[in-house]
């Protein structure tokens, strides 16, 4: 069980915007801001997203982004489009060197 | 263009052992921190293992802390994961992974290979 909570599924309809929630229960993903997040579409490699909460890497798309706020990290995805539709994952490093990563959510583009 | 191209996968017996490789390009490999993720079917994405880019650092997930070994080969550009000991549970789609440059913490997967996959049964 994974100690970072997604919801199982979140859907929109093209062109409007989503919110996925990453709620961790530890102190380490309150005190800390290294949140990613990942996209994964069936039988592809995993995509980077976004890093420490709100960055995006170069190349990924505006469309994305993100914030925390106390014990919440959320990826936003504004303008949805059909290939947003894909699972997508939260991860946090936590204190002793470990990482871990949320349940996932499978977003459907309605 | 950065590629990461994983090996080694297949089917084994619970307790037997079984080591793959991911072949790097594309970048300065002995400049980067490298990982192992992976996804058993039908479920989340689970950190496995993250080594230095000179390999005098490693840390594991508690699930494989004691069973599993990374290590790398810089004039190889070769990333590895020895595992031992294995679980029907150990199932899943093997992927290595770089760290971000100039990442801060662990946890910064910028690129991924394609994966591949160990399955653990008698």
């Amino acid at each position: 069980q994974s100690a970072l909570t997604q919801p199982a599924s979140v859907s929109g309809s093209p062109g409007q915007s989503i919110t996925i929630s990453c709620t961790g229960t530890s102190s380490d993903f309150v005190s800390y801001n290294f949140v990613s997040w990942y996209q994964v579409h069936p039988g592809k490699a995993p995509k980077f997203l976004i890093y420490e909460v709100s960055n995006r890497p170069s190349g990924v798309s505006n469309r994305f982004s993100g914030s925390k706020s106390g014990n919440t990290a959320s990826l936003t995805i504004s303008g949805l489009q059909a290939e947003d539709e894909a699972d997508y994952y939260c991860s946090s490093y936590r204190s002793s060197n470990n990482v871990e990563f949320g349940g996932g959510t499978k977003v459907t583009v309605l | 263009q950065v590629q990461l191209v994983e090996s080694g996968g297949g089917v084994v017996q619970p307790g037997r052992s079984l080591r793959l490789s991911c072949a790097v390009s594309g970048f300065t490999f002995s400049s980067f921190g490298m990982n192992w993720v992976r996804q058993a079917p039908g479920k989340g994405l689970e950190w496995v293992a993250v080594i230095s880019y000179d390999g005098s650092n490693e840390y594991y997930g508690d699930y494989v802390k004691g069973r599993f070994t990374i290590s790398r080969e810089n004039s190889k550009n070769t990333l590895y994961l020895q595992m031992t000991s294995l679980r029907n549970e150990d199932t899943a789609v093997y992927y290595c992974a770089r760290t971000r440059p100039g990442s801060r913490a662990y946890g910064e997967f910028d690129y991924w290979g394609q994966g591949t996959l160990v399955t653990v049964s008698s």
